[in-house]
């Protein structure tokens, strides 16, 4: 089936520095979607990625789809403590159904 | 625009106890989906309706949980009976005709058995 991971598992920053998880398939994707969960909330989407080697910016967040199309990355760069969260990619794969990575959890150190 | 409805928002049962939970879906979204998260974990999904359709539930454990969604538009989940492993966040997600499009989640329900 397909394997889905996310790394790191926890990461915890000063803030004001970067952040990046990564989110790997052992299978090539047809595209990935990214979102963020607040501690107690629900999952908020963020974004998708559809093509090989697209990167695409929402303010301080930047999203890769790598080449391959069998991974990607979400960069922060100068965390605050409004991005503290677990964030999660879900992907599809060709003929098969989304899934849900493990999620990578972000706190924040004032 | 509103948003995805659930409730209860949160359950405590007991084990081999039954409980169901409710979700309104964003007008017009016709697709559906439950999900479980349990703690520390990405959601799981439990049943995909299209309309009133089933897609997907092959990762619903039928002989406790079932879901319908009679007429396409809101849904129940029920869970009859209850095992200790049930306790997790039950989420309600909805989102336009076909499964690559963004999902909008509602609140989730905590369910808790004892």
């Amino acid at each position: 089936g397909q394997q889905v991971m996310q790394i790191p598992q926890y990461q915890h920053v000063q803030e004001g520095e970067d952040f990046t998880t990564y989110c790997n398939s052992s299978t090539t994707l047809s595209n990935i979607q990214w979102y963020k969960q607040r501690p107690g909330g629900h999952p908020v989407f963020l974004i998708q990625l559809v093509k090989s080697g697209e990167v695409k910016k929402q303010k301080r967040l930047t999203f890769q789809f790598g080449e391959a199309k069998k991974n990607s990355s979400l960069h922060i760069t100068a965390t605050q403590t409004t991005d503290v969260g677990t964030y999660f990619c879900r992907v599809y794969n060709y003929g098969q159904n989304f899934v849900f990575g493990p999620g990578t959890r972000l706190s924040v150190l004032p | 625009e509103a948003g995805v409805a659930q409730s209860p928002r949160y359950k405590i049962i007991e084990k081999r106890q039954s409980v169901a939970f409710w979700c309104n879906p964003i007008s017009g979204h016709a697709t559906l989906y439950w999900y479980q998260q349990i703690l520390g974990q990405g959601p799981k999904l439990l049943i995909q309706f299209q309309n009133n359709g089933v897609v997907d539930d092959s990762q619903l454990p039928k002989d406790r949980f079932s879901a319908e969604r009679l007429k396409g538009v809101d849904s129940t989940l029920k869970i009859q009976p209850a095992k200790l492993e049930d306790s997790a966040v039950y989420l309600c997600a909805s989102s336009l005709e076909v499964s690559n499009q963004p999902q909008h989640f509602g609140d989730g329900t905590r369910l808790s058995i004892l």
